[in-house]
């Protein structure tokens, strides 16, 4: 199947500083990209998303200046989280659109491994 | 908005029986698509099962089968034979275009497998 990849798998930062997380579609291209955030022993929330060439799509109450998301290719999505601080830390995982010739309800969605951020 | 909801946090059955995930659903919209995901210790999110809003017919994956109720906006996943590595969290998920749109996911069920 598809594969996708996150790097870095973890990251302690301290507070203040800017973190960049990179997701990568390796054996497709990914017009859309998803970053989502999940807490400890609960559920994914949808953060954002990412489309090539194109200005990421927020949910309500995420803060599009703190988490800055890029797409800037076929293949490649980052997420900045900027002046991180220790709310900040969470699980981050992107996933990415793998479009197949059935159109758009038959497309499906591989995930990434996951980012453990800690800010310290 | 839409929502999901799983109503059991966590699950117990003993290897090679059959267990039943309950999920429902909130939306207004009448095409849509809903997913059972898998979430091991390693946190890699794996696709169990999908199911179109469209199609009456439940879909099936091996061990694993839904109980698609769109009228009562109920989606239960049902696995049989339950094995060891069964065990993990299991998500419920909606959107509205299939690969293409963000998901909604619901609080998830911690599901133990008793050997």
């Amino acid at each position: 199947g598809a594969v996708v990849s996150q790097h870095p798998s973890r990251v302690i930062c301290k507070s203040g500083t800017s973190v960049k997380i990179e997701c990568r579609s390796l054996d497709f291209q990914a017009t859309t990209m998803f970053w989502y955030r999940q807490f400890p022993k609960q559920s994914l929330m949808l953060m954002a998303t990412s489309n090539e060439g194109s200005k990421a799509t927020y949910e309500q109450g995420v803060e599009k200046d703190k988490f800055l998301i890029n797409h800037a290719s076929l293949t490649l999505s980052t997420l900045t989280v900027t002046s991180a601080h220790p709310e900040d830390s969470s699980f981050y995982i992107c996933s990415a659109r793998y479009r197949l010739a059935g159109g758009r309800g038959t497309d499906t969605q591989y995930f990434g491994p996951g980012t453990r951020l800690t800010v310290l | 908005a839409q929502t999901v909801t799983q109503s059991q946090p966590e699950m117990s059955v003993q290897e090679a029986e059959t267990v039943t995930l309950s999920c429902t659903y909130d939306t207004s919209e009448s095409d849509y698509y809903l997913f059972w995901y898998k979430q091991p210790p390693s946190r890699q999110m794996i696709l169990v099962i999908r199911q179109e809003a469209y199609k009456q017919q439940n879909a099936t994956e091996n061990r694993f089968s839904v109980n698609f109720q769109k009228a009562a906006k109920s989606f239960s996943l049902k696995i049989s034979d339950s094995q060891l590595g069964d065990a993990a969290m299991y998500f419920c998920a909606y959107n509205i275009g299939g690969g293409a749109d963000g998901l909604t996911f619901g609080k998830g069920t911690h599901l133990i497998i008793q050997p």
